[in-house]
């Protein structure tokens, strides 16, 4: 019962490095997100995507790209790091954006 | 625009007490309202839900009522415990967005002392 699985759990990048956080679900929800995580701040949305080939921004999409090539998995890249980017990020899936969200159990990055 | 506004914290109660944590919100239509819980180190995970007026959500002994005279969603516990202590964020799905966003208040940390 795998649910929302996240990789990796830690990651430290230096600034101008690139990454890829990965984001896989085995419950056949079309709808899935990225969340961003910042003290006092709360959960802000980086990008989702309603389906396989379809994706779009979020409240906060600058500095990140997605792609969705399955319905599984739904990859985020940090294209060029900065110490803006140090955050805590999860990813999210939901049979349809209305219904309960499921999360993984976050990515802790941090940007030196 | 769609809104939520959660009680801020922390909040610090001693075990046994009664909880109530604040949430109102901003919505045209008739929203869909959700509590969800983040323990240390976890994701977030769903607490409870309401989709209609007067509709009470509950779940572990946490109750919340979909208010819409006072555009609220207050949650409640009668006597919380030590494994209580978490982060409780309030959320907001409105059908009058074209994509259902999600719309997420600050988040409540909610300590409770034993």
């Amino acid at each position: 019962n795998a649910g929302v699985t996240q990789t990796p759990k830690f990651q430290v990048l230096k600034t101008g490095q690139s990454m890829t956080l990965q984001c896989a679900q085995d419950m056949n929800h079309e709808y899935m997100s990225w969340y961003r995580q910042d003290p006092g701040m709360g959960l802000r949305l980086i990008h989702y995507s309603v389906g396989a080939g379809i994706t779009d921004q979020g409240e906060v999409p600058n500095g990140y790209n997605v792609s969705r090539s399955t319905t599984e998995d739904f990859p985020l890249r940090l294209l060029s790091a900065a110490p803006s980017q140090t955050s805590v990020y999860f990813c999210a899936s939901s049979y349809d954006p209305g219904n309960t969200i499921y999360f993984g159990e976050g990515s802790w990055l941090t940007v030196v | 625009g769609n809104s939520v506004t959660q009680m801020e914290g922390p909040v610090t109660l001693s075990e046994e007490a009664f909880l109530t944590i604040n949430c109102t919100y901003t919505a045209t239509g008739y929203p869909s309202l959700f509590w969800y819980v983040q323990y240390p180190g976890e994701g977030l995970q769903l607490l409870l839900k309401a989709t209609k007026a007067d509709d009470k959500g509950s779940n572990k002994g946490f109750e919340a009522t979909y208010r819409k005279e006072t555009t609220s969603f207050h949650l409640e516990k009668g006597s919380v415990q030590v494994s209580d202590s978490a982060v409780y964020f309030c959320a907001l799905s409105s059908p009058m967005d074209s994509n259902y966003q999600l719309i997420w208040g600050a988040g409540t940390k909610l300590i409770i002392k034993p």
